[in-house]
């Protein structure tokens, strides 16, 4: 079955520096992956969508990579702000089941 | 303001009590599903529906039912068969569960055992 892998359960850094999460997939590629923004005690909330045919995507200070050689995608938070601070979760979907498969998430803190 | 309400926020089951936790949306979106969140651990899939009077098991159905009587509502029970229901329950919806579109969720349900 599939395997989602994001780093670290959580990384802390700097203000002003860039946050960078990963997301590791094993076996065949996913038609797409989703990023997710998650608050404690809240739902989910949608970032950024990238392709499998797609190599980045930027919105604002996102940014997300996708390499299916590597069976990875990044995601960046460029000058990173304490408001930034949350949980992201990555969520493939694969080909056939066509079903959303979410990480467990890395937590990010950005420190003042 | 378009969205998901779930509702309670928080919910206390005592044993051998079934719990009926409540999703409602206002985006006209034809697919709605139930996930449970564990600290630590991924989404995982309850249950999904479509359209109208039809749903699916997800990847851990066992112990939970759930109804799509109407577009709007997608209800969850959980059941005294679920021998470990504490967790945080999220609603979503999308246009349909084949297209790219992200998912909306509600802001949950957090289930605890007396």
């Amino acid at each position: 079955s599939q395997k989602i892998e994001q780093n670290s359960e959580a990384l802390n850094i700097q203000e002003g520096k860039t946050a960078t999460l990963t997301c590791n997939y094993t076996n065949y590629s996913p038609a797409y992956l989703q990023w997710y923004r998650q608050d404690p005690g809240r739902g989910p909330v949608f970032l950024l969508l990238i392709r499998e045919n797609e190599k980045e995507k930027r919105k604002e200070r996102l940014k997300v990579t996708f390499d299916t050689t590597l069976k990875q995608s990044l995601f960046h938070i460029t000058a990173s702000q304490p408001a930034d601070s949350a949980t992201y979760l990555c969520a493939p979907l694969f080909k056939p089941a066509r079903q959303l498969t979410f990480g467990s998430g890395t937590q990010l803190t950005v420190l003042p | 303001d378009g969205g998901i309400t779930q509702s309670p926020k928080y919910l206390f089951r005592k044993e051998g009590q079934n719990v009926t936790l409540s999703c409602e949306q206002n985006l006209n979106h034809d697919a709605m599903y139930w996930y449970r969140q564990d600290p630590g651990q991924g989404l995982r899939l309850i249950y999904y529906s479509q359209i109208v009077n039809d749903f699916q098991k997800g990847d851990i159905a066992e112990g939970y039912s759930v109804s799509r009587e109407k577009k709007e509502s997608f209800p969850l029970t959980v059941t005294s068969a679920q021998k470990n229901p504490t967790a945080f329950y999220l609603c979503a919806s999308n246009r349909d569960r084949a297209s790219n579109q992200p998912q909306h969720f509600g802001d949950g349900t957090r289930l605890s055992i007396l």
